[in-house]
């Protein structure tokens, strides 16, 4: 069965370090990646995916995730974190039994950047 | 502006009384689905919708409806509430590559 794990349920870094929010997945072909922010009181917001070519992806805000086939994993990564980027972040991955409309979540991660 | 809308935004209601939830799409898209969110569960999908009069069951289906009568319109229906119904609910559309999610609308189900 097609899963994601965001082993972390909260994430805390200092203002101006760089930050990473973890996810891995588990699927029976190729991952279609994604990774969703949630803003307090907001829906969810897209940031990036991957879906095939570069490993490294470049998303909104600054962000950007790396994909590695060998462990599994699509962490999402930042290079200077500011506090406006404190939120939920939430790792997700194409359902391939459900076609393209669905994706499975990860529980997601609290991310807490602190001045 | 493109954008998923959910009405209403909150509601708080009593067990049994039937309601609902609508979502509408200004992007043409075919796809839509519904979600809820409950702390440490991330987001599960509900139902699914595939086209006009095509929908389908998600991962936790049981307790609602829905129904796809126009192309832009998705409501969520639940017939008779119930408190493991509380929840935060959303609405996204899709390209088929990226979902696109409405404000959420937070249920509570006294």
């Amino acid at each position: 069965a097609q899963s994601v794990a965001q082993p972390e349920d909260q994430v805390n870094v200092a203002e101006g370090n760089p930050l990473t929010v973890k996810c891995t997945y588990s699927v029976s072909g190729n991952p279609y990646l994604f990774w969703y922010v949630q803003y307090p009181n907001r829906g969810l917001q897209f940031l990036l995916k991957y879906i095939t070519g570069d490993n490294l992806v470049k998303g909104s805000y600054g962000f950007e995730a790396e994909f590695n086939k060998s462990q599994t994993s699509f962490h999402l990564k930042k290079p200077s974190a500011l506090v406006s980027d404190s939120a939920l972040y939430f790792c997700a991955v194409r359902d391939e039994s459900g076609g393209y409309n669905k994706l499975i979540f990860g529980a997601g991660t609290r991310l807490a950047v602190h001045p | 502006e493109a954008q998923v809308t959910q009405n209403p935004r909150y509601l708080i209601t009593v067990t049994g009384k039937k309601l609902t939830v609508t979502c509408s799409q200004n992007m043409n898209h075919e796809y839509m689905s519904w979600y809820r969110q409950d702390p440490g569960l991330g987001l599960r999908q509900i139902y699914y919708s595939m086209n006009v009069e095509v929908t389908d069951k998600g991962d936790v289906p049981e307790g609602y409806k829905v129904s796809r009568k126009e192309k832009r319109n998705f409501p969520l229906i639940l017939e008779s509430p119930s408190p493991n119904q509380t929840s935060l609910y959303f609405c996204a559309s899709s390209t088929g590559n990226e979902q696109f999610f409405g404000p959420g609308t937070r249920l509570t189900v006294l």
